[in-house]
């Protein structure tokens, strides 16, 4: 079994500054991690993935996020965020051998200021 | 359909109530799962669909919960004599195929039970 813990569950951030959100996982087997955002009054959309290969992933709107094998983390940053930014971000992890139920933490509440 | 469809997208019932809450998938997703988020707490899994069989059914928190899935589409979460405690939001996701490929998320139904 895996389980997620994201660290901080609420985030106030100025505009234009940097913002780190913090998840660590607890998994026996290997896995692949995953970031979902979810805007206001929106579903669920993957922000980024880790399957294999660099540690480090990226998204198309400037958010990247670093596995670490060793310290079992895969925190995601932005070196600047925007108003539209604010949003619910969820770290998940699934491992490799069930590949499809999704373990979520319970979530980062991101709340940009201008 | 262009994204997953998941309806009513607000229901409030009283306690003792039967209530079904739909999930229409992607076009040509053959997986489909449902997760329950409650306040405060990341999602949870409660079931997975591949065509219409039920491969892992281990997330339904109890024998009031059932789901079925149609066609390979339409998908249908039945919550019986619903409990206070079952106040939350139901997501429905669906991908193409189990594994690697992503999963794309409904709005989710709010159920607030009274």
């Amino acid at each position: 079994a895996q389980s997620v813990t994201q660290l901080d569950s609420q985030v106030p951030v100025f505009e234009e500054a940097p913002v780190e959100l913090r998840c660590n996982y607890s998994s026996s087997v290997s896995v692949y991690l995953f970031w979902y955002v979810q805007y206001p009054n929106q579903g669920l959309q993957l922000l980024l993935k880790y399957l294999s290969g660099s540690t480090l992933v990226k998204s198309i709107n400037g958010f990247e996020a670093e596995f670490n094998k060793s310290q079992t983390s895969f925190h995601l940053r932005k070196p600047s965020v925007h108003i539209s930014d604010t949003a619910e971000y969820f770290c998940a992890v699934r491992s490799l051998s069930n590949d499809y139920k999704l373990s979520f933490g319970a979530g980062t509440t991101v709340t940009v200021r201008a | 359909g262009a994204g997953v469809s998941q309806s009513p997208s607000n229901k409030v019932t009283e306690k003792g109530k039967d209530v079904e809450l739909r999930c229409d998938p992607i076009s040509g997703h053959t997986a489909l799962y449902w997760y329950r988020q409650s306040l405060g707490q990341g999602l949870e899994f409660l079931i997975y669909f591949q065509g219409n069989s039920a491969p892992d059914k281990s997330g339904l928190p109890s024998d009031r919960f059932s789901a079925e899935r149609t066609g390979g589409s339409v998908s249908t979460l039945t919550i019986q004599r619903t409990q206070q405690e079952d106040s939350a939001v139901y997501l429905c996701a669906s991908s193409l195929i189990r594994g690697n490929t992503e999963a794309f998320f409904g709005q989710g139904t709010r159920l607030t039970v009274v």
